[in-house]
């Protein structure tokens, strides 16, 4: 199964609202990742958080992280259409040297003109 | 944008044949994945590769093998194709060395097993 949940699945809002998705995980990570899927295109890396950081910002991006809930939202702020996308977390997990990149199934954002 | 290839960008093959996917990166990165898209399903993980010759299973690596015997290739082999491996496959790299980073994503390989 999955590393990361995305809740909800889709998310329909006016444009100039905020969209907040939220992602849960099951083991211990170093750091986790939220990726932009534009329909039909590879994914885009959005931002990072390290596993002892709460808070990032990157222009409209916040995100935040509770290891100890073992989850993270995504907040995008005053949205414009070019926000309609796929968004999906990604977790790290390490066996003795080596990492891989897990992703969740992905929250659907459509903006409302 | 990183420089990573896949190739072939869309294939059709027919039921039991093998199947051969290449991802090719210009950007010397230590980490290769190669994922499957299905609707519903996100991303999954089918192998990854963490150096020449270095590589391990996923979360849906049953039916797929891969080989890296350079550090700028990684191939995804499906031995029998078969009509539930139609999907979208992705390959991303990733230079984990000693600190997380992102990863970069080809364009993307449409297959369909008919």
């Amino acid at each position: 199964s999955q590393q990361g949940e995305e809740d909800p699945q889709a998310l329909s809002i006016q444009e100039g609202e905020n969209a907040t998705m939220n992602c849960s995980y099951k083991t211990s990570i170093n750091n986790l990742q939220w990726y932009r899927q534009n329909s039909g295109r590879g994914l885009v890396h959005l931002i990072l958080i390290r596993s002892n950081e709460r808070e990032k910002h990157s222009g409209r991006l916040r995100v935040t992280l509770d290891t100890s809930k073992k989850s993270s939202s995504l907040l995008i702020t005053a949205s414009r259409a070019a926000d309609t996308a796929s968004y999906f977390c990604a977790t790290d997990e390490w066996y003795s040297s080596a990492s891989k990149i897990i992703f969740g199934s992905g929250t659907r954002l459509s903006i409302r003109p | 944008d990183a420089g990573i290839t896949q190739s072939p960008r869309h294939k059709v093959t027919e039921t039991g044949t093998p199947v051969t996917l290449r991802c090719h990166q210009t950007e010397n990165h230590r980490y290769m994945y190669w994922y499957r898209q299905d609707p519903g399903h996100g991303l999954r993980l089918i192998h990854y590769s963490y150096g020449v010759k270095d590589t391990d299973k996923g979360e849906v690596s049953d039916g797929y093998s891969v080989s890296r015997s350079k550090t700028e290739d990684f191939l995804l082999t499906l031995e029998s194709a078969t009509s539930s491996q139609t999907s979208v496959y992705f390959c991303a790299i990733s230079d984990l060395a000693g600190e997380p980073t992102e990863a970069f994503f080809g364009q993307g390989t449409r297959l369909t097993v008919v």
